[in-house]
C-alpha cells in the first residue's frame, strides 16, 4: 500500500515570499501524483497533476511541482505567494494504470499568507 | 458545467442509527469515489464505483457500504453509527477513474 508524507503541517509566509511544500510518497511501482487545494469554505480543487513525461509540471495560479523519482518526491512551489493562496494543500498519489485505486492523501499543509 | 453535488450538506444522527448520503457526479463521469475526512486521520479512501460495480475498497469496516445507479449517481450508507464516524464525507468523480478526480463540497455528519 502506498503512503504520502507532507513535511510541514503549518506554514506562515508573508506576501511575495517564495513557497515550497514538501511531499514524499512510498510505493513500489509507478504512480500518478497530484496536488489539491482547499480554500476556506470551498471544495477540494486540483492544482496540478503528474502522470508521465516532463517531471516539471505547471498548474493553475502560478503553482508548479517537480517529480524527482529517485527521491520519491513531488514538491509544490510558487515563486511569489499572494494573500489569496491561504488554504489547505494536499499531496495525493495513486498507482498509475490502476483506475480503481483511490487516492492516498497526505495529512495536508495549512498555509497562511500574511498581508 | 455542474460540479459534483452531494446531499445533504449537514446531518446529525445518534449512535446506532444508520445514514445514507447521496452523490451526483459531473455529467459524463462514470467513476465515483468516496472519502472520509477527519482532523485526526485526514482524507481516507472508502470505495470507488464504476458502472454500478465496486472496484476497490479502502480499509473501513463493513458498516460502510455503497452503491451506484445506472445514471452514475452514488449513495453511501453507514449502519450502526458510532461517535467516531463523525466526519466530512467527500464524493469525487472522474470519467473512468484514471483521470483526476473532481470533488464535491461534502456532507458533514455529526454523531451525538
Amino acid at each position: 500500500a502506498q503512503s504520502v508524507s507532507q513535511h510541514n503541517h503549518h506554514v506562515i509566509l508573508s506576501e511575495a515570499a517564495s513557497l515550497e511544500l514538501g511531499c514524499n510518497y512510498s510505493y513500489g511501482g509507478t504512480v500518478n501524483l497530484f496536488w489539491y487545494v482547499q480554500y476556506p469554505g470551498q471544495h477540494l480543487q486540483l492544482l496540478l497533476k503528474y502522470f508521465s513525461g516532463d517531471p516539471l509540471v505547471k498548474g493553475i495560479k502560478g503553482f508548479e511541482a517537480e517529480f524527482i523519482k529517485s527521491k520519491f518526491s513531488f514538491n509544490l512551489r510558487k515563486p511569489s505567494v499572494q494573500w489569496s493562496d491561504t488554504a489547505e494543500y494536499f499531496c495525493a498519489v495513486n498507482p498509475s494504470g490502476g483506475g480503481a485505486d483511490g487516492l492516498t492523501f497526505g495529512k495536508g499543509t495549512h498555509l497562511i499568507i500574511q498581508p | 458545467k455542474a460540479g459534483v453535488t452531494q446531499t445533504p450538506r449537514y446531518l446529525i444522527k445518534t449512535r446506532g442509527q444508520q445514514v445514507t448520503l447521496s452523490c451526483s457526479p459531473i455529467s459524463g463521469h462514470r467513476s465515483v469515489s468516496w472519502y472520509q475526512q477527519t482532523p485526526g486521520q485526514g482524507l481516507q479512501f472508502l470505495f470507488e464505483y464504476f458502472s454500478e460495480t465496486q472496484r476497490n475498497k479502502g480499509n473501513f469496516p463493513g458498516r460502510f457500504s455503497g452503491r451506484q445507479f445506472s445514471n452514475s449517481r452514488s449513495e453511501m450508507n453507514v449502519s450502526t453509527l458510532e461517535l467516531g464516524d463523525s466526519a466530512l464525507y467527500l464524493c469525487a468523480s472522474s470519467r473512468t477513474g484514471d483521470q483526476p478526480q473532481h470533488f464535491g463540497d461534502g456532507t458533514r455528519l455529526s454523531i451525538l
